[in-house]
């Protein structure tokens, strides 16, 4: 499998312009995130979808961020409008964990990792 | 959510060995983890560790858990040049409607010659 596939991996765009990004999860994972990093917040989580739901979204910033999960192979992460504060790396990663409170699994919850798409908004 | 807590830097001499230290903070974590992430690159998974275990070795890695204080520790032996990377510490987060990690704001390690 060639890995969580995200585009672009650079984008320079003026405040005010919308910006799509997009990820593409390892086959047969279905757990999706979305994390930002920036040097001063760090790795933050944004939203992740289980089976191309939304399970939690609560560290999605602002109104302007959305995130959509169409089929199992392909998400986006849209801001619009984009503002200089939204710039940062954005990591998409996928798993294949199940994963409950009580549980045990030979599963270990790895997360795999994008190679993520550093946004710059001017 | 409430914070990992992590030391941002650490600078070691090639040959020493690097500890890094993290505090999380849920009790019920099922899985502990150390991320790496090389520079322009996305974080990949270097061990981890199952709640009820101490201690977990891995060639060069060792793994300390003190689930009493909540400290999780990274040793890293006979550190290289290579090993300079950010690495982040994560701790499994488990409720009714799904699971995530909760990651610390990493540990930038330089190793000099």
């Amino acid at each position: 499998d060639a890995g969580v596939i995200q585009s672009p991996r650079h984008e320079v765009t003026e405040m005010g312009q919308e910006v799509t990004l997009r990820c593409k999860p390892i086959s047969g994972h279905d757990y999706l995130f979305w994390y930002r990093q920036t040097m001063m917040r760090g790795l933050e989580l944004l939203i992740y979808f289980n089976n191309n739901v939304p399970i939690d979204d609560s560290g999605m910033p602002e109104d302007r961020f959305s995130a959509k999960m169409p089929n199992a192979s392909f998400s986006t992460l849209k801001i619009q409008p984009s503002e200089p504060r939204d710039s940062a790396v954005y990591f998409c990663a996928s798993s294949s964990l199940v994963l409950r409170s009580g549980y045990t699994t030979s599963n270990t919850g790895e997360l795999f990792f994008g190679e993520g798409s550093r946004l710059t908004v001017l | 959510g409430e914070d990992v807590e992590q030391s941002l830097f650490l600078s070691v001499r090639e040959g020493d060995s690097s500890v890094i230290n993290c505090t999380y903070t849920d009790s019920s974590s099922t899985y502990l983890y150390w991320y790496k992430q090389e520079p322009g690159a996305g974080l990949q998974l270097l061990t981890y560790i199952f709640s009820n275990m101490d201690m977990k070795q891995d060639q060069r890695l060792t793994v300390l858990l003190n689930k009493k204080d909540k400290h999780l520790s990274l040793r890293i032996a006979d550190t290289q040049t290579g090993d300079s990377a950010i690495y982040f510490c994560a701790e499994s987060t488990n409720s009714n409607s799904g699971y995530a990690l909760n990651f610390g704001k990493g540990t930038s390690l330089l190793v000099t010659p």
